[in-house]
């Protein structure tokens, strides 16, 4: 089955720096990858996803790229701010497939 | 619209005892799934459902029984509670159709001791 991999699982960082968590995947047949972040003490709330027919997507200061050659695919999120601090979690799934494949996480501290 | 609703927040349980987490939607969605989230971990998925009258087993079945008797709710039943249960619960809900986002309830807190 499927099995998704994140890096880094801690990240730090100054206020404005730029921050980039990568995740693969192992199926090639996956096509839809979903980003949700995660507040202490909070749901996970997408933030962003992308499906395999496009290799980037942006949302503000948040983007996902894709490599399907690669299988891998990673958030990008510019000019941090404290408030992005939380656990951010990659996901993966195919078509006709119920259910997601969630990475570990990774926790982002943006410290002012 | 009050997407995902779960109950009770928190609770407190004595080992052996049981307990229903109760989930709702009100989005209509066919999809529902169930998720235990332990301390600075992961998703691991429990059971899911495609509608209602059909469940499946998720990653880690054991020691959980759901229902799904209508398509707004979704609960998930503990019969003998165990300490290894102590866990932060989360149920979610999706439309139907290709590639389509998971919504999150608010998650029940739950210390079995």
């Amino acid at each position: 089955g499927e099995n998704v991999e994140q890096h880094p699982s801690t990240l730090s960082v100054q206020e404005g720096d730029s921050a980039v968590i990568k995740c693969t995947y192992s199926d090639s047949a996956s096509n839809y990858f979903p980003w949700y972040k995660q507040e202490l003490g909070k749901r996970p709330q997408l933030i962003i996803d992308i499906r395999s027919n496009v290799g980037e997507k942006k949302d503000q200061r948040i983007a996902v790229t894709l490599n399907k050659t690669a299988k891998h695919f990673s958030l990008h999120i510019t000019e941090t701010q404290p408030e992005d601090s939380a656990v951010y979690f990659c996901a993966a799934s195919k078509e006709g497939f119920q259910k997601l494949v969630f990475g570990t996480g990774t926790r982002l501290l943006v410290s002012p | 619209n009050a997407g995902v609703t779960q109950t009770p927040k928190f609770r407190i349980l004595k080992i052996g005892q049981s307990m229903t987490l109760q989930c709702t939607q009100d989005m209509n969605h066919n999809y529902m799934y169930w998720y235990r989230q332990d301390p600075g971990m992961g998703l691991k998925l429990i059971y899911y459902s495609v509608g209602a009258g059909i469940t499946d087993k998720g990653e880690v079945p054991n020691g959980y029984n759901v229902s799904r008797s209508t398509t707004e709710d979704f609960p998930l039943r503990l019969e003998l509670a165990a300490p290894s249960q102590t866990s932060v619960y989360f149920c979610a809900s999706r439309k139907s159709g290709l590639n389509q986002p998971q919504h999150f309830g608010d998650g029940t807190r739950l210390s079995i001791l």
